[in-house]
C-alpha cells in the first residue's frame, strides 16, 4: 500500500533563509512521487514531480526535492523563502502500474517572516 | 487557469438537499479523479474514471455518485447532505504517465 507521512505540520522560516519540507513516503512499487503546493482558498498546483528518472528534480519558483531510496524520502528544498512561498504543501505519492490514484499527506503549513 | 473547470464554485445548501458538482477536464485527458479537501481528513480520494468508465473508488460514500459523460466532463452528486459533508471538492484530469492538474474546486456548505 502506498502512503506518506509529512513530519512537519507546521514549518516557519524568516524570508530570505532556506526552505526543508520532509517527506517520507511507503509504496510497494516503483512509487512516482509529486510535492503540490495550495495557497490560501486557492487550488493545488503542481511544483514538481518524482518518476524514476533523475533523483533530484527541479520544479516551479526555485523549489528542488531529492528522491532517496535508501531512506524512503522526497524532502522538499528552496535556498531561499519569499513572502509568496507561504501556503500549504503536500507530498503525495502514487502507483502508476496500479489504480493511478493520489495518496496526499496530511500537508504542511509553511510560514514565512519578513 | 490550470485547465480543469470545475463549477460551481461555491454551493450553500440545506442539510438533505442533493447537489450536483460539475468537472471539465482539461483538453485531450482521459482520466477525471474526485477528491474531498475537509479540515478533519484532510485531502481524501473518492473515484476515478477513465473515458467514461470507472476505474477506481476511494472513501466515497454510498449518499455520493459520480459519472463521465462522453464529452469527458464528469459530475459528482451528493445526495442526503449532512453538516460534514461541507467541504472542498477537488476534480483532477490527468493524462497517463503525466503529471495530474487541478481545478480550483468546489466549496460546499451544508447548513
Amino acid at each position: 500500500a502506498q502512503s506518506v507521512t509529512q513530519l512537519d505540520s507546521h514549518v516557519s522560516v524568516s524570508e530570505g533563509t532556506p526552505v526543508l519540507l520532509r517527506c517520507n513516503y511507503s509504496s510497494s512499487y516503483s512509487p512516482s512521487l509529486f510535492w503540490y503546493v495550495q495557497h490560501p482558498n486557492k487550488g493545488l498546483q503542481l511544483l514538481l514531480k518524482y518518476t524514476s528518472a533523475a533523483t533530484l528534480v527541479k520544479g516551479i519558483n526555485g523549489f528542488e526535492a531529492e528522491f532517496k531510496k535508501s531512506e524512503t524520502s522526497f524532502h522538499l528544498t528552496k535556498p531561499s523563502a519569499h513572502m509568496s512561498d507561504a501556503a500549504e504543501y503536500f507530498c503525495v505519492v502514487t502507483d502508476l502500474t496500479g489504480a493511478n490514484n493520489l495518496f496526499f499527506g496530511t500537508g504542511t503549513r509553511l510560514t514565512v517572516i519578513p | 487557469d490550470s485547465g480543469v473547470t470545475q463549477t460551481p464554485k461555491h454551493l450553500i445548501t440545506a442539510t438533505g438537499q442533493r447537489v450536483t458538482l460539475r468537472c471539465s477536464p482539461r483538453s485531450g485527458d482521459l482520466s477525471v479523479y474526485w477528491y474531498q479537501q475537509s479540515l478533519d481528513q484532510g485531502l481524501q480520494f473518492l473515484i476515478q474514471y477513465y473515458n467514461g468508465e470507472e476505474r477506481a473508488k476511494g472513501n466515497i460514500l454510498e449518499r455520493f455518485s459520480a459519472q463521465q459523460f462522453p464529452d469527458l466532463h464528469s459530475e459528482l452528486n451528493l445526495s442526503s447532505l449532512e453538516l460534514g459533508d461541507s467541504a472542498l471538492y477537488f476534480c483532477a484530469s490527468s493524462a497517463r504517465g503525466e503529471g495530474y492538474t487541478f481545478g480550483s474546486g468546489t466549496r460546499l456548505t451544508v447548513v
